[in-house]
């Protein structure tokens, strides 16, 4: 139940393309949903992160969609670019917790063709 | 501002062998975490801590061992190395309290044992 389904494990688009990264939760005691970009020898920053009182959040070209009914959500890279190509991790916890522990998806490694 | 300093970089260790790596942060954050990352396999959680003298077991805690004698320090201990602790390994720290809620993360140390 502490899960987080991430897919596909990898993507290629096309410059000015639309990935689409999916996750899915089983704990619906989690309520924060952030999504993570890793670079190739970095650590992961923070993108983007969303809660489960709204549906959607945009920042920039980076946009999380949330179904709380289905327990699952998503990142949409909008116009994508060959500088967004690395690794997108979501992950779940319960906001506010004692600990602020993240449960982290497996990853998906996108690749933006120029 | 470092942020979250991770040494060392890189290590080659012999089977047997005990080494520490090092975490240290200059954002006066009261949680710390450490990390392996495995390819398709995510990050997962090896121990975290929520302040100096507290820490706790995470998802994959055997073989390591963690203490937190200040808040910006929180090394991790392995004893006996094995080829399974062949890994990417990230220390991260959060202040939930904040607006931003997320964790930041050090660059990494990248072991091999051998």
């Amino acid at each position: 139940q502490q899960q987080v389904k991430q897919s596909p494990q990898s993507l290629i688009v096309q410059k000015g393309g639309i990935p689409i990264i999916n996750c899915a939760y089983e704990n619906t005691a989690f309520d924060y949903f952030p999504w993570y970009q890793q670079f190739p020898g970095k650590g992961p920053a923070l993108l983007i992160a969303i809660r489960p009182d709204v549906s959607e959040k945009k920042e920039g070209r980076f946009t999380i969609s949330f179904n709380k009914s289905a327990k699952q959500f998503s990142l949409h890279i909008m116009d994508s670019q060959p500088g967004d190509s690395a690794t997108y991790f979501c992950a779940a916890s319960r906001y506010g917790g004692a600990t602020n522990k993240l449960i982290f998806g497996t990853g998906t490694l996108l690749a933006v063709q120029p | 501002n470092a942020g979250v300093t991770q040494t060392p970089k890189f290590r080659i260790l012999k089977i047997g062998q005990s080494m520490t790596l090092q975490c240290t942060q200059d954002m006066n954050h009261n949680y710390m975490y450490w990390y392996r990352q495995d390819p398709g396999m995510g990050l997962k959680l090896i121990y975290y801590s929520v302040g100096a003298g507290i820490t706790d077991k995470g998802e994959v805690p055997n073989g390591y061992n963690v203490s937190r004698s200040t808040t910006e320090d929180f090394p991790l201990r392995l004893e006996l190395a094995a080829p399974s602790q062949t890994s990417v390994y990230f220390c991260a720290s959060s202040l939930p309290e904040s607006a931003n809620y997320g964790y930041t993360f050090g660059s990494g140390t990248r072991l091999t044992v051998v």
